[in-house]
């Protein structure tokens, strides 16, 4: 069965300091992966998705970039954080019919 | 473009009672509607999808759902609720017409259950 990983659960950080969350998928290949966020408050908001390896698609501009060096790994990345980045990061993989999400990263930017 | 919008941001009922959470969709063709149900600090769990199959739809947890194409409605109910129910449920659809997988979701809507 499909298995997804996503590190660390929690995470306080502050403010201009470097970020890197990592999501692993175990059971599958050639997932399609995705990182959303959930600021307080809001929804859920899909921030990037990857149909394959280096194939990186942005949905919103932002102080974040993604990038997948494996087929099954999805990092989600910043040089300097801003106070605005804190929120609920969730990993995804998924296919047309469903996706299924990590247990998510809680952000504190400070 | 796609949107979904979920009437309510927060829905209280009795333990016991009707739950019902509202979803509508826009959309130039019928997607799929998925209901996701999340719970504090955790990821988002399916609770149930419509691909086009039967309207009315059944889930887990005694949840189910109708797909109303003349409403753009895909509303989530459950004759009964359990205080284990206490929780946030998103709406989302995904486009057909995509191998993406994408998902829109809506804002969310917390359901909070009384003793």
């Amino acid at each position: 069965s499909q298995t997804i990983h996503q590190w660390p659960a929690t995470l306080v950080q502050p403010v201009g300091s470097p970020l890197s969350l990592e999501c692993t998928v175990e059971g599958t290949s050639n997932p399609n992966l995705y990182w959303y966020r959930q600021a307080a408050g809001r929804g859920l908001q899909l921030l990037f998705y990857s149909v394959g390896i280096g194939q990186i698609s942005s949905e919103v501009p932002q102080n974040l970039s993604a990038s997948r060096p494996q087929d099954r790994q999805f990092i989600l990345s910043s040089k300097k954080l801003l106070l605005s980045d804190s929120g609920f990061y969730l990993c995804a993989w998924g296919q047309t019919y469903q996706a299924f999400f990590g247990q998510g990263t809680r952000l504190t930017v400070v | 473009a796609q949107s979904v919008t979920q009437l309510g941001s927060h829905v209280s009922v009795s333990e016991g009672a009707l739950v019902l959470l509202r979803c509508n969709y826009s959309s130039s063709v019928p997607p799929y509607l998925f209901w996701y149900v999340q719970y504090p600090n955790q990821g988002l769990q399916l609770l149930l999808k419509y691909t086009s199959a039967a309207t009315l739809v059944k889930g887990i947890n005694g949840f189910e759902a109708e797909f109303k194409k003349s409403e753009t409605s895909f509303h989530l109910t459950k004759p009964s609720a359990h205080m284990s129910d206490a929780a946030e449920y998103f709406c989302a659809v995904s486009d057909r017409s995509s191998n993406t997988g994408k998902l829109i979701f809506g804002q969310g809507t917390t359901l909070q259950v009384k003793p």
